[in-house]
């Protein structure tokens, strides 16, 4: 199984700052990227897919970049309902495994 | 709107069985694979099955292969899942999610979930 591997595990930031999430994968997955944010007791929502395309709905201060094995997500002007646990998740092979999570904190 | 409204979660004894199901609407149910994931306490998610709009496929985690079995039924516009031989590393909230269109295993749409716990 490809390994999805995302740093850093905890982030602290301020309302107004610009934060980035790296996610690594143990092999090549080209663009097949999908990101999520998950709010404690919710189920995961899609804010990206393929990398950097950005699912309806989803303010665009939220971005993605990446191919290959190494992506990010970068989040400008944070609000606070952006405070939540980001997940990367590769969609190029089976099992399409999930990072282990990025909590971003006040 | 887009809705999947999980059921059928509780507590069972090592060994025991369950069915979940998932109950779809607001989105021709048909036309798109369903997917089964995850999430044990306090940790990050899982993919578990997958089955294709018409049932021509299923697909299962390593974890869960042999034991666990999706189907689905498109004029109720509902999925299941029967687990069996539940092991207590299967205590997680279990979604089901949508298979966005042509992209089937990126996930559009998450129920709410439902919790199983396997504990004698």
């Amino acid at each position: 199984d490809i390994q999805m591997t995302q740093s850093p595990s905890t982030l602290s930031a301020s309302v107004g700052d610009r934060i980035t999430i790296t996610c690594r994968a143990s092999q090549t997955i080209n663009n097949w990227l999908a990101w999520y944010q998950q709010k404690p007791g919710m189920a995961p929502k899609l804010l990206i897919y393929k990398a950097s395309t950005l699912e309806n709905g989803v303010p665009s201060r939220f971005s993605g970049s990446g191919s290959g094995t190494e992506f990010t997500l970068t989040i400008t002007n944070l609000q606070p309902d952006d405070f939540a646990t980001y997940y990367c998740q590769q969609f190029y092979a089976f099992s399409y495994t999930f990072g282990q999570g990025t909590k971003l904190e006040i | 709107e887009v809705e999947l409204v999980e059921s059928g979660g509780g507590l069972v004894k090592p060994g025991g069985s369950l069915r979940l199901s998932c109950a779809a609407s607001g989105f021709t149910f048909s036309y798109f694979s369903i997917n089964w994931l995850r999430q044990a306490p306090g940790k990050g998610l899982e993919w578990v099955a997958s089955i294709s709009s018409s049932s021509a496929y299923m697909y299962y985690a390593d974890s869960v292969k042999g034991r666990f079995t999706i189907s689905r039924d498109n004029g109720l516009n509902s999925v299941s899942l029967q687990m069996q031989s539940l092991r207590a590393e299967d205590t997680a909230v279990y979604y089901c999610a949508r298979g966005m269109a042509g992209i089937n295993y990126v996930f559009d749409y998450w129920g709410q979930g439902t919790p199983v716990s396997v504990s004698s």
